[in-house]
Order: C-alpha cells, then sequence, then structure tokens
C-alpha cells in the first residue's frame, strides 16, 4: 500500500532555531501534500498544501514566512519552521493522496518541541 | 472540503463490548473517510466508504452510510484496551483537496 514517510519522528530545538521536517511518498508520487498541525487535545489543522513546483497555498492564520514549504520533487515536501519559539510546539502531520486512490494515506507525525 | 463532525466526543466502555461512533456531514460526497489516532502518533485510515456504498466492513469495524440523512457510524465489535484511540470521519468530495478533521471521537476501553 501507500507509504508516507515523516522525518524526524521527533525533534527539541532551541528558540530561534530552524527546524526541517520531511515528508516521502515512499511508493507514488504526489504532486500535492498537506501538512497539518495538532495541539495537545486538538484535532488536526490544516496549515497549507504544498504544490509540486509551485508555490504553497497557505491556510488563514498560518504565517507563510515562519512555515517555509518547499515541494521540490514529486515524492518530497519539507516544511521548516524558521526561527522556531515555544508556541510553536506541537505535531506536525503531512499526508498525500495517491492518484485515483480516494484515500489519504499520513506520515506518522513530527512531535517539535521548542525549549 | 467540507467537515465532519463525529459524535459523540469521548466514549468509555470495558473491553469485549461494542463501540459506535457516529458522523454527521453538510454537503454530498465522493467517500466518506474514518481515521484512527493513537495518543501523540499520526493518524492511520481505518476504511474509506463510497457514496453508493450503505455499508462496509473490515474485521471488527462495520461502517454504515447514508447519503440520505448525510451521517455514517463506525462500529467496534468485541473492543479491545488497545482500540483507545480518537476516531475521526473525512468526507470527501472528490477533487484532489485536503481533508478536513472535527474533533474525533476519543474512545477509551477498560481491560
Amino acid at each position: 500500500g501507500a507509504v508516507v514517510s515523516q522525518h524526524p519522528s521527533w525533534v527539541i530545538c532551541k528558540s530561534g532555531t530552524s527546524v526541517k521536517i520531511e515528508c516521502r511518498s515512499l511508493d507514488f508520487q504526489a504532486t500535492t501534500m498537506f501538512w497539518y498541525r495538532q495541539f495537545p487535545k486538538q484535532s488536526l489543522m490544516l496549515m497549507a498544501t504544498s504544490n509540486e513546483g509551485s508555490k504553497a497555498t497557505y491556510e488563514q492564520g498560518v504565517e507563510k514566512d515562519k512555515f517555509l514549504i518547499n515541494h521540490a520533487s514529486l515524492t518530497l515536501s519539507t516544511l521548516t519552521v524558521t526561527s522556531a519559539h515555544p508556541e510553536d510546539s506541537s505535531f506536525y502531520i503531512c499526508s498525500a493522496s495517491p492518484t485515483g486512490s480516494g484515500g489519504y494515506t499520513f506520515g506518522s507525525g513530527t512531535r517539535l518541541t521548542v525549549v | 472540503s467540507q467537515q465532519g463532525e463525529e459524535d459523540p466526543q469521548a466514549l468509555s466502555i470495558q473491553e469485549g463490548e461494542n463501540a459506535t461512533m457516529n458522523c454527521s456531514y453538510k454537503t454530498s460526497i465522493n467517500n466518506l473517510q474514518w481515521y484512527r489516532q493513537n495518543s501523540g502518533r499520526g493518524l492511520v485510515h481505518l476504511i474509506l466508504i463510497r457514496s453508493n456504498e450503505r455499508e462496509k466492513h473490515s474485521g471488527r469495524l462495520r461502517v454504515t452510510l447514508d447519503t440520505s440523512k448525510k451521517s455514517s457510524s463506525l462500529l467496534i465489535t468485541a473492543s479491545r484496551a488497545a482500540d483507545t484511540a480518537s476516531y475521526f470521519c473525512a468526507p470527501y468530495g472528490g477533487s484532489q483537496g485536503n481533508l478536513i478533521f472535527g474533533k474525533g471521537t476519543k474512545l477509551s476501553v477498560k481491560p
């Protein structure tokens, strides 16, 4: 079945530093990938839609200069949290849908803790 | 894209009992998907039911879909402690858009 690999699983960083999270589709091509954020005891919130070869589409309230998205190939999208602050601590999840499947495959998520 | 609303918000049962969760949505769909999320982990795709299907089974899972009522239900039979998780429904309109998730149903299965 379709697999999405997300890396790293967890990361702890200092305030002011940047963190990159990778999302890879292992056995299918994904022209579109989605990035979600989930705060404790809350539901997933869509942050942005990553489009291969073009700019990402950000949801309202998500700072595009802070959350940099790069979808450089059909199997890789990256989310970089720049100048991280403690309030950026959250669970970040990516997903992609193999063409024609009608379903979505999610990565295992990245737990970001900013200290 | 549209959001599904799960009900109840929380459910606590004993091991061996059945758990039923409901989902309502507002507009027409191509399919509806159910996901599970264990605490602090990613989502797991459980089952997809298409708009022309009324019921679908997968192991101990049974999903129903009533497009006239715009509702779906997920039944977990003979529940186990390992079923403890949050369950989300995601109605899908058919375009290659994103899924929007509601607050989910938090299921707790006590041994």
